[in-house]
């Protein structure tokens, strides 16, 4: 079973808005990334933020974590087309294995 | 910029036939990873490497093998590949200590099995 799993498979929503992605995991972590995928591209690392860091910010990007809850969330405010992609949350705890989510697949319409 | 770069980018083999996936990396990093990405599957770790000259298996390392002769390169091998492991292969790199947690990828080469 998934170590790392995103809520939900697919999100919609328009030019403009925002939208949150969040993320369950269930083990002990160091680490959690965010990664977004582009149709016909690898994977692109958004943010990493660490186990004793509860939120990190890049751009209209921000991530939480809540080690509590072994939980997590990414935000984009003012989406852009730019912005279709998949997003993956990923795992890291010390074993050299980093675990990745199903990931989450968002449309932003114009 | 970070740089993995994977080879072919796409490839239709035959089932029993050998298959070997290539990925070179020239950001001078110890760790490599290789992933397989299904629809609903997400991205899975088949096997990887920290040290040249040694591989680890990952999370779904059966019917695959790895090979990492330089820290440059590291190959995935399908001795007798099957309609099952057609998918999506990504190859990654990661350096070490507090950097190993950001992971580099290529642009992937998509298997057909046929």
């Amino acid at each position: 079973s998934q170590l790392a799993e995103e809520n939900l498979w697919a999100l919609s929503v328009h030019e403009g808005e925002s939208v949150t992605v969040n993320c369950s995991y269930k083990t002990s972590i160091t680490a959690l990334q965010w990664y977004r995928q582009k149709s016909g591209e690898g994977p692109a690392q958004l943010i990493l933020i660490r186990s004793n860091e509860r939120e990190k910010r890049n751009g209209r990007l921000r991530a939480t974590l809540d080690t509590s809850s072994q939980s997590s969330s990414l935000s984009i405010t003012a989406t852009r087309c730019e912005d279709t992609a998949v997003y993956f949350c990923a795992t890291s705890g010390g074993n050299y294995k980093p675990t990745f989510g199903k990931g989450t697949s968002l449309v932003v319409h114009p | 910029e970070a740089a993995v770069t994977q080879s072919p980018r796409s490839k239709v083999a035959v089932t029993g036939g050998k298959v070997t996936l290539s990925c070179h990396q020239t950001n001078n990093h110890d760790y490599m990873y290789w992933y397989r990405q299904d629809t609903g599957h997400g991205l899975r770790l088949i096997h990887y490497s920290y040290v040249a000259d040694s591989t680890e298996k990952g999370d779904i390392p059966d019917g695959y093998k790895a090979s990492r002769p330089s820290q440059e390169n590291f190959s995935l091998i399908l001795e007798l590949a099957s309609l099952s492991q057609t998918a999506v292969y990504f190859c990654a790199s990661s350096g070490g200590g507090a950097s190993q947690n950001t992971l580099y990828f290529g642009a992937g080469t998509r298997l057909s099995v046929l």
